[in-house]
């Protein structure tokens, strides 16, 4: 089953201005990941962030893990053309720490 | 240097059919998976090896048998294609299987008609 649930489903926003997403998860975790992925193409790692942080930067990017609320969010600034694509949150396997739990994505369209 | 790579990128073929996908990985890692993401863009893993050694089986159907040769090869058969396996089939890898980070590969698009 699902453990992770992104937030907006889609999103589109213009050239230049921030994206916000956000990944609710149910069960005590010990890191989270955010990977993209481009139309047609595999996931790409973006992200890491380990239950002990509150925040985590990266170029643009910007990652915050609240673990009281079981949610994390991922923050886009200055967003470009090439941002355009599913950003997904994954959540290691309550079952097994062998696997991640991906979550259900946020299209992101960045219009020129 | 492609460090995740899948044959063949597109597989289009006829219901009933078997067809294998191949994965190969040049990272060193230690284990590899299958996904599986369907129309709707939900990514449920099926398989894990880890140094050749089956670790995960999600409840995939029996048509489907993973076979890891060596720790850097991963393949997927498929018995007895059907309409519902229309998907993109992903293959990652990761150093330990200790849920790190995964390095994906481009992605097999099946289409059985």
């Amino acid at each position: 089953s699902q453990q992770g649930e992104e937030d907006p489903q889609a999103l589109s926003i213009q050239e230049g201005e921030n994206a916000t997403m956000n990944c609710s998860y149910k069960t005590s975790i010990n890191n989270l990941q955010w990977y993209r992925q481009n139309s047609g193409r595999g996931l790409v790692h973006l992200i890491l962030i380990r239950s002990n942080e509150r925040e985590k930067h990266s170029g643009r990017l910007r990652v915050t893990l609240d673990t009281s609320k079981k949610s994390s969010s991922l923050l886009i600034t200055a967003s470009r053309a090439a941002d355009t694509a599913s950003y997904f949150c994954a959540t290691p396997g309550r079952s097994s720490a062998s696997k991640i739990i991906f979550g259900s994505g946020t299209r992101l369209s960045i219009r020129p | 240097d492609t460090a995740v790579s899948q044959t063949p990128k597109y597989l289009v073929t006829q219901m009933g059919n078997d067809k294998s996908i191949k994965c190969e990985q040049n990272l060193g890692h230690d284990t590899m998976y299958w996904y599986k993401q369907d129309s709707k863009k939900f990514l449920k893993i099926m398989f894990s090896y880890n140094n050749k050694e089956l670790i995960i089986n999600e409840t995939v159907p029996n048509r489907f048998s993973p076979k890891s040769p060596d720790k850097a090869h991963l393949n997927l058969h498929i018995n007895s294609l059907e309409l519902g396996d229309s998907a993109v089939y992903f293959c990652a890898s990761s150093p330990s299987g200790q849920g790190e980070t995964q390095y994906f590969g481009p992605g097999t698009r099946l289409l059985v008609l």
